[in-house]
Parts: structure tokens; sequence; C-alpha cells
């Protein structure tokens, strides 16, 4: 059964750094892409960015590049989402999901993982 | 950056009833259209790919079509479990854009 399972939920200070993963299982890990996709509290789905655990090419929404690092560890089966800093803004969940190789559709996604940035 | 914009924005339908939810792309799309049903406190889950094509498990009065920049989600006869958030996604190149959602409430 291909499963994604991510890390727990965060209660972070502004200006900390944060690392979340998500562990693929049940398929060929580095031959599917990989993306993340935020979803602030009440509001809808945005689409962050998107990396191939395979050779770690990794590509970024304008509206996230420079904000977040994508990346992965192929040893583990395990893509990461990371901040360096995080702003109150961050506070969201984060789906990490695969993307589909025929048609490109997000076909199994993790159940999230809550970030709360809060002083 | 490809833009999509779905309507309405929010539905009031009763059990049993057809709705159709749209969706447009700011520039042609062939056919690389995706659509998604969000449940509260639930990630999102696959339905339609490729504008028309079902996805594994899904049910058949779920049904997609379109093409260039115009496509549609149509649920035939509504089902208690159907009321929750669409959501529409482009995949012709990053990034993979969404709409900004349509909530399928009950009436």
């Amino acid at each position: 059964e291909v499963q994604l399972v991510q890390s727990g939920a965060e209660v972070k200070k502004p200006g900390e750094s944060l690392k979340i993963s998500c562990k693929g299982s049940g398929y060929t890990f580095t031959s599917y892409w990989i993306a993340w996709v935020r979803q602030m509290p009440g509001k809808g789905l945005e689409w962050m960015g998107i990396i191939y655990p395979g050779n770690s090419d990794t590509r970024y929404s304008p509206s996230f590049q420079g904000q977040v690092t994508i990346s992965a560890d192929k040893s583990v089966n395990t893509a990461y989402l990371q901040w360096s800093s995080l702003r109150a803004s961050d506070t969201a969940m984060y789906y990490c999901a695969r993307r589909d190789n025929n048609w490109y559709a997000s076909d199994k996604w993790g159940r999230g993982t809550l970030v709360t940035v809060s002083s | 950056d490809i833009q999509m914009t779905q309507s309405p924005s929010s539905l009031s339908a009763s059990v049993g009833d057809r709705v159709t939810i749209t969706c447009r792309a700011s520039q042609s799309i062939t056919r690389t259209l995706n659509w998604y049903q969000q449940r509260p406190g639930k990630a999102p889950q696959l339905l339609i790919y490729a504008a028309s094509s079902l996805e594994s498990g899904v049910p058949s009065r779920f049904s997609g079509s379109g093409s260039g920049t115009d496509f549609t989600l149509t649920i035939s006869s509504l089902q208690p479990e159907d009321f929750a958030t669409y959501y529409c996604q482009h995949s012709a190149d990053t990034p993979y854009t969404f709409g900004q959602g349509t909530k399928l409430e009950m009436k």
C-alpha cells in the first residue's frame, strides 16, 4: 500500500527554524515527484513546490521561492520542507503529495503537518 | 503562471441533486486538469485526472469534462458524504496552481 507519513504537529516561536518530513513507502520513492501544499486556516490549497527524490531536482512556486527549502534523502525515502526563520504567517497545515507519472495529478497525500507559529 | 478560477465559490444543494462546478484556466492547459475533494479536517483526495478520467475507487456519480481553458466537475446525484470542498488544479507546468475552491453545502 502506498503511504506518505508526515511528521507530527509543531508549535514554534517567530524566528525559529523548522524542518518537517514526509516518508514514502509502498512504492519506489525515487521514481515519483513529491509536492508540498500549504493550507492556511480556513483557506484554500496553495502549491508550494516539488522535488524528484531520484536526483533532488526541485521546482518552487514563485510565491514560495526563497521562503522555504524543499529537500529529500533517498536513503530514508523522505522528503522535507524547512524554514530558517518562521513567521506567524507560516501558521498552516502542510501536506505532501505524490505526483503520478502520467498526468501529473497528486494521487496520494499525507495526512498533513500542522505548524503553529506564535509568540 | 497559469491562474485557475473556480465558480461558484459556494453552492447549496440537497441530497439527490445534480451539481456542476466550473473551472477556468488563464491559458490553454489542454486536458491537464485535476479535481480534488476535501472533507473537513482531512487531506484532499484525487477524484478526476486528465480532465475526465475517474481515479480508482471514486464513485461513478462523479464526472469531469472540458479541454483547453474551460472545465466542469459534475456530481450526478448528491450523496451525504459529498458535502465537502472541491478544488481544481492544473498540471500543465509548474507551479501547479489550484483554484480557490468550491464549498458544497447542504441546503
